[in-house]
């Protein structure tokens, strides 16, 4: 199975603030990496799919990059609506794994 | 719109069995993968299975296999997973999830379903 790591576990942050969360793969993935956000009691949804493409009606101040086995996503303006946890997944091959996700707290 | 919403969950003793189920609606159900992902309390999501719009290739994770059946029923718009042998630590929010064509992402979520494993 390809595991999936992600930093930091957690992080403080302010509004404005430019986040960057790091994804590593075990393998090489190529771009098949997606990011979830998921907020208190709620279903997870889908930021960003192949590592860098915006999913239709998400805010441009979220962005990906990477490929191969190093990826970031990258919060640019940190809005109040952002407090939330953050997932990596790659679906390259199976099973999907989930990385371990990382907490975005108000400073 | 797209709608995914989970059904079945509840309270079983280790050892016993469940079946969950997810009706969808809003898109062309057999025409995707669809695929479970659980969450125990507290805890980071676990992809758990998923089978294809025909029900041809269907994968596990380790920690279920021989435990779980992932099935469809293109008819009526509805993907199950029957869940034997249960035990404490499958005690998670159950999700249902559409995968995307191209990048196999999960695009449409269900609310989930709770399922808890005690005696």
């Amino acid at each position: 199975d390809t595991q999936m790591t992600q930093s930091p576990s957690s992080l403080s942050a302010s509004v404005g603030d430019r986040v960057t969360i790091t994804c590593r793969a075990s393998q090489s993935i190529s771009t098949y990496l997606n990011w979830y956000q998921q907020k208190a009691g709620k279903a997870p949804k889908v930021l960003i799919y192949g590592a860098s493409s915006l999913q239709s009606g998400v805010p441009s101040r979220f962005s990906g990059s990477g490929s191969g086995t190093e990826f970031t996503l990258t919060i640019s303006g940190l809005q109040p609506e952002d407090f939330a946890t953050y997932y990596c997944q790659q679906s390259y091959n199976t099973p999907r794994t989930f990385g371990p996700g990382t907490k975005v707290e108000i400073k | 719109q797209v709608q995914l919403v989970e059904s079945g969950g509840g309270l079983v003793k280790p050892g016993g069995s469940l079946r969950l189920s997810c009706a969808a609606s809003g898109f062309t159900f057999s025409d995707y993968y669809m695929t479970w992902i659980r969450q125990a309390p507290g805890k980071g999501l676990e992809w758990v299975s998923h089978t294809s719009g025909s029900s041809s290739y269907t994968t596990y994770a380790d920690s279920v296999k021989g435990r779980f059946t992932i099935s469809r029923d293109n008819a009526k718009n509805s993907l199950y997973l029957h869940m034997n042998s249960l035990r404490a630590e499958d005690t998670a929010v159950y999700y249902c999830a559409s995968e995307g064509h191209n990048w196999n992402y999960q695009h449409y979520w269900g609310q989930g379903t709770l399922v808890t494993v005690s005696s």
